[in-house]
C-alpha cells in the first residue's frame, strides 16, 4: 500500500490554458474525493466518486472544472481556461465506504496560474 | 449551510504546557474528524468521532465531541515541539456524509 498518489506535484500554467491532474487512490478504496485548499484555509470539497460514478459535485464548482474516474480506479481533474483564482493546492483523498469513513489524503498538486 | 469555526486560529505554546483547540459547527452532524497538516504536506487523519460524548486519545492529544453543543475539542497535554503543525477539524453533513466541511485550521507552534 503506497497511499494516495497525485501527479504532478506542481504545475505552473498561463491563464487560459487547460490543466489536468491525476490521482491514484489506495487500491481497495471505492470512494474518491477532490478538495481544493488555498493558503491559510481548510480544504474545500469539490467532488466525490463512488467507484466510477460521480455522485456529488460542489455547487460552487465552476463549469470549467470536470472530473472523471473511468474505471473506478484512478481519477483525473481537469480545469479548462484557467484563471488566476484557480491557483491552489488540489488534494485527492480516498476511503473505503463504512461507518468511520476515514479519508486518506494525497500530497496534492500545487497549481499556479500566471 | 454548515459552517465550521475553529479557535484559536494561531496558537503559540511553551513546551510542557496544556491547551485546548475548539471546533464549533452550525448544524447537526454525526461525524467529526481531526486532521493534522505539516507545512507543505498533506493531511493526516488523527481522530474520527462518531457519537455524542465520544472521547479519543493518542499520545498527548485527546479529542472529544459534544453533539448537543455542536462542539469538539482537541486537548494538548504537555506539548512538545513535534506537535507543531496546523490542526483542522472537519464535519460531515448529516444528510450528505460525503460532503465534509473543514474549519480554517489552528496553526500551532510549540516553543522550547
Amino acid at each position: 500500500d503506497t497511499g494516495v498518489s497525485q501527479d504532478p506535484r506542481h504545475k505552473i500554467t498561463k491563464r487560459g490554458q487547460n490543466v489536468t491532474f491525476r490521482c491514484d487512490p489506495i487500491s481497495e478504496h471505492n470512494r474518491l474525493y477532490w478538495y481544493r485548499q488555498t493558503l491559510g484555509q481548510g480544504p474545500e470539497f469539490l467532488t466525490y466518486f463512488q467507484n466510477e460514478a460521480q455522485l456529488e459535485k460542489s455547487r460552487l464548482l465552476s463549469d470549467r472544472f470536470s472530473a472523471e474516474r473511468p474505471k473506478g480506479s484512478f481519477s483525473t481533474l481537469e480545469i479548462q481556461r484557467t484563471e488566476q483564482g484557480d491557483s491552489a493546492m488540489y488534494l485527492c483523498a480516498s476511503s473505503l465506504s463504512g461507518m468511520s469513513e476515514k479519508l486518506f489524503f494525497g500530497s496534492g498538486t500545487q497549481l499556479s496560474v500566471l | 449551510e454548515l459552517k465550521v469555526e475553529q479557535n484559536p486560529l494561531f496558537l503559540s505554546m511553551q513546551e510542557g504546557k496544556n491547551y485546548t483547540i475548539y471546533c464549533n459547527y452550525s448544524t447537526t452532524s454525526d461525524r467529526l474528524y481531526w486532521y493534522r497538516q505539516d507545512p507543505g504536506k498533506s493531511l493526516e487523519s488523527l481522530f474520527v468521532l462518531l457519537s455524542n460524548g465520544a472521547v479519543k486519545q493518542e499520545g498527548r492529544l485527546m479529542a472529544s465531541l459534544d453533539t448537543k453543543a455542536r462542539l469538539s475539542t482537541l486537548h494538548i497535554t504537555a506539548a512538545v515541539h513535534d506537535l507543531s503543525a496546523t490542526y483542522f477539524c472537519a464535519v460531515a453533513l448529516e444528510y450528505n456524509n460525503n460532503d465534509m466541511r473543514f474549519g480554517a485550521g489552528t496553526r500551532l507552534t510549540v516553543k522550547p
